[in-house]
């Protein structure tokens, strides 16, 4: 099945600082989303983005489908920001549209 | 529309026990899915349906099953519960017609001891 892989795998940024994390995957997807868990286990939905640029107020991410990977931006990081961010893919190959994740980028933003 | 809705939150259940986790969505999504997060992990998926009547296995079904009478309703079904099923449990659903994206719901945390 298709693999995805994240990094990195932890961050520490002060408040105010930028971060960028990545995602690649092995095989053509037709959706790529991520996922922001929060300290009390909820899963946010950041971006639906299987190919192109999405902006959402300081968040960010691209992902170049035919290079298989993805970008997520974060600028001016505040504490609220901190938690585990998942990036998931549904690859092509198969109908059953279910989402593969990866294992996550657990950030922490220090006050 | 209230999305992708789960009871309970937290669940306790001793061993060789049995119970339902409970999905409801409200926006006439035809593809539902079950998945399981383990602490520090990623989510897994444990059983999907694209539509009422069917049903089909995820990478980690054993000691599930599932049906789906409804459009709205996916229960989950844990039967002899054992301590490896302990884990963080979400429901999601996806139109298909006209996106790939999937609505997550908030998740039930069940602890077997």
């Amino acid at each position: 099945g298709i693999q995805v892989e994240q990094s990195p795998p932890d961050l520490i940024l002060q408040e105010g600082a930028n971060s960028t994390l990545r995602c690649n995957f092995s095989d053509s997807v037709n959706n790529l989303q991520w996922f922001h868990q929060n300290p009390w286990g909820q899963l946010i939905n950041l971006f639906y983005i299987p190919s192109g640029t999405k902006q959402n107020g300081r968040l960010s991410a691209t992902t170049v489908a035919t290079e298989r990977y993805s970008l997520l931006y974060i600028s001016s990081s505040q504490t609220t920001d901190s938690g585990v961010y998942f990036c998931a893919v549904a690859s092509r190959d198969t109908g059953r549209r279910a989402l593969t994740f990866g294992s996550g980028t657990r950030l922490q933003v220090q006050p | 529309n209230a999305g992708v809705t789960q009871t309970p939150k937290f669940r306790i259940l001793k061993i060789g026990q049995s119970m339902t986790l409970q999905c409801t969505q409200d926006m006439n999504h035809n593809y539902m899915y079950w998945y399981r997060q383990d602490p520090g992990m990623g989510l897994k998926l444990i059983y999907y349906s694209v539509g009422a009547g069917i049903t089909d296995k995820g990478e980690v079904p054993n000691g599930y099953n599932v049906s789906r009478s409804t459009t709205e309703d996916f229960p989950l079904r844990l039967e002899l519960a054992a301590p490896s099923q302990t884990s963080v449990y979400f429901c999601a659903s996806l139109r298909a017609a006209d996106s790939y994206e999937q609505y997550f719901g908030p998740g039930t945390r069940l602890t077997v001891t």
